[in-house]
């Protein structure tokens, strides 16, 4: 059962541009979503997170918006760059002593051309 | 680098062997983690130690098994290997029982 659905699958985003990554989840008892960003050949790495009781949180160009009501988490880059380029995924857990335990989305391939 | 040390890097062994991955947490880090990557199935959760002691338990079948030591490295142990256990195994530790996920650049894993 999958818990956490991301979407796009790939996206191609010029310089410049927002890219914006959706997910949904399904079990109200999740109260951690971190979103990880992985290069090819390496592993992935905490990017920015956010916990159900604020509703957006930002990180330089990386925003967090956060629907609580309609279950669904975003993740917004600005001025998105070539080096941005990577596969980005939303993820979930339940109890503050849980965080290690992600549930993890399917990923999305991010393009973004010079 | 996230100080995340695993070994191998690269693994090609036949279905019905054994294997063993190694992971190195950062320093000071009490907790490791384990994790499955692969093409059908994502990213999943398999098993979590947090200084010496089972802590949580996700997708991880029976004929897989981890334990971490006293010096806190961690050992994933891969049994009756399976085509399709083919797929990228990651480490990842943290400073205490919860918190940020450091994680490592993986075990790749080819059963033929």
């Amino acid at each position: 059962q999958q818990q956490v659905k991301q979407s796009p699958q790939s996206l191609i985003v010029q310089k410049g541009g927002i890219s914006i990554i959706n997910c949904a989840y399904e079990n109200t008892a999740f109260d951690y979503f971190p979103w990880y960003q992985q290069f090819p050949g390496k592993g992935p790495a905490l990017l920015i997170a956010i916990r159900p009781d604020v509703s957006e949180k930002k990180e330089g160009r990386f925003t967090i918006s956060f629907n609580k009501s309609a279950k669904q988490f975003s993740l917004h880059i600005m001025d998105s760059q070539p080096g941005d380029s990577a596969t980005y995924f939303c993820a979930a857990s339940k109890g503050s002593g849980n965080t290690g335990k992600l549930i993890f989305g399917q990923g999305t391939t991010l393009q973004v051309k010079p | 680098d996230s100080g995340v040390t695993q070994t191998p890097k690269h693994l090609i062994t036949a279905t019905g062997q054994r294997v063993t991955l190694r992971c190195s947490p950062r320093s000071g880090d009490l907790s490791v983690y384990w994790y499955q990557q692969s093409l059908d199935q994502g990213l999943q959760f398999l098993i979590q130690y947090y200084n010496g002691e089972e802590r949580a338990k996700g997708n991880i079948l029976e004929r897989f098994s981890a334990q971490q030591f006293p010096d806190l490295h961690s050992e994933l142990n891969l049994s009756s290997l399976e085509l399709g256990d083919s797929a990228l195994y990651f480490c990842a530790s943290s400073p205490l029982a919860h918190g940020e996920l450091f994680f490592g650049e993986g075990s790749r894993l080819t059963v033929l």
